[in-house]
């Protein structure tokens, strides 16, 4: 059974970093590109970022580019997303997706999501 | 960009109906589309892709269809555990981009 389980979320001020992980399971992670995609409350759903399956090709949207980080470690089948220099619009939960391909694409298999709080 | 554009954003329905909603692309994107259905406080679920292809274990009453710039996302015999809010997605190319939603109520 394919999981994913997203962890490091929480509230952050303004400015402010924070790392989120997901730690996927039930799968050849090193075949699958891999995906961050946010919703901010009562919004509709937003893709931030891609990560090849070997970590060669990496893809932002451009209200995060030189902001956010996504990386890989497929020896411990866990994905990240460094964000730094926070900002209230980045208020949103994240989830981690898996890529249907190897690439970018349709995200096949969704974690629960975890809670970022942007607020003085 | 690509934007993607649904409609309705709300449609009213009722169990057994049948319903069609509509997903337009600002340029060409082949078959790169597809779409998801999120319940509240849930995560989306992957339902279709290539426009047309169901994911596995998926309920044959949804269909999609289209190429180019226009799609359609059917519902037949609408179930209670269909009521929900579909999103559609473009895959063409980066950034991916999504649709506004349609949420599908009673």
């Amino acid at each position: 059974e394919v999981q994913l389980v997203e962890s490091g979320g929480g509230l952050v001020k303004p400015g402010g970093s924070l790392k989120l992980s997901c730690a996927a399971s039930g799968f050849t992670f090193t075949t699958y590109g891999m995906n961050w995609v946010r919703q901010a409350p009562g919004k509709g759903l937003e893709w931030v970022s891609t990560i090849s399956s070997s970590g060669k090709y990496i893809y932002y949207a451009d209200s995060v580019k030189g902001r956010f980080t996504i990386s890989r470690d497929n020896a411990e089948n866990s994905l990240y997303l460094q964000m730094n220099n926070l900002r209230g619009e980045d208020t949103a939960v994240y989830y981690c997706a898996r890529g249907y391909n190897w690439n970018y694409g349709p995200e096949d298999y969704w974690g629960q999501g975890t809670l970022v709080t942007v607020s003085s | 960009d690509i934007l993607m554009t649904q409609s309705p954003s709300s449609l009213p329905a009722s169990v057994g109906d049948t319903v069609t909603i509509t997903c337009r692309a600002s340029q060409s994107i082949d078959t790169y589309l597809n779409w998801y259905q999120q319940k509240p406080g849930k995560a989306p679920k992957f339902l279709i892709y290539a426009a047309s292809r169901l994911q596995s274990g998926v309920p044959s009453r949804f269909s999609g269809s289209g190429s180019g710039t226009d799609f359609t996302l059917n519902i037949s015999s609408l179930q209670p555990e269909d009521f929900a809010t579909y999103y559609c997605q473009q895959s063409f190319g980066t950034p991916l981009t999504f649709g506004g939603g349609t949420k599908v109520e009673i």
